[in-house]
């Protein structure tokens, strides 16, 4: 279900750090991923999809992993810089219903 | 190209008064389309969706409605606001019939004082 509730996990990462958020998702018939990128203020921008037959897909200087065995999602963001952060959601979609993880707030410290 | 517009980009609200939050979609057709609020530091809770012109399905009980009075206009309303109503509105659409992203609105900061 989605965590509303609860405060997002946060990560802190140093500028030139590669960066790994998890999500974990709740339906194994979901067949679509997408990891989404939400600044301050503003609504939530699109950064990479995955289907659920495929277990990587790379993006520039993004990479999503997905582990459908333990419904195990993960963005990787290499070399970190300072407009990377924000706060990153996970969605899955199942026959038109999709759902949005807690989201993690990624901090970078130059 | 598609682009989704939300007004007003903010607003601030005496307890009691009604809301009209408007959300308009251009470049596409027959869009499903969704409202969300997001408190402070919080994930993003689904409040209404509609599928259709009139079609509209909440999630959650409240205060709130939503109306869909054409193709690409999504509203969402309130004859009374109450402070908990307060936050971060956001309104996305999604492609119909299959496995597509969706996309966000700029989104609405309201603030019932």
């Amino acid at each position: 279900g989605e965590s509303v509730g609860l405060h997002l996990p946060t990560l802190s990462v140093q500028e030139g750090d590669n960066s790994i958020i998890n999500c974990a998702y709740s339906n194994s018939a979901s067949d679509y991923f997408i990891w989404y990128k939400q600044e301050s203020g503003k609504g939530p921008q699109f950064i990479i999809d995955i289907r659920s037959n495929m277990d990587k897909r790379q993006g520039q200087r993004v990479t999503v992993l997905l582990n459908k065995t333990v419904k195990h999602l993960s963005l990787q963001i290499a070399a970190t810089q300072p407009g990377d952060s924000a706060v990153y959601f996970c969605a899955e979609l199942n026959n038109n219903d999709m759902r949005f993880g807690a989201g993690t707030r990624l901090t970078v410290k130059p | 190209s598609q682009t989704i517009h939300q007004w007003p980009a903010t607003l601030v609200q005496p307890v009691g008064s009604p809301l009209s939050l408007e959300c308009t979609v251009e470049g596409t057709s027959n869009p499903n389309l969704y409202w969300y609020r997001q408190a402070a530091g919080r994930g993003l809770q689904l409040l209404f969706y509609s599928v259709g012109i009139g079609q509209i399905s909440s999630e959650v009980p409240q205060n709130l409605s939503a109306s869909r009075p054409q193709d690409r206009q999504f509203i969402l309303s309130s004859k009374k606001l109450l402070l908990s109503d307060s936050g971060f509105y956001l309104c996305a659409w999604r492609r119909s019939g299959g496995n597509y992203e969706q996309f966000f609105g700029p989104g609405t900061r309201l603030t019932v004082l």
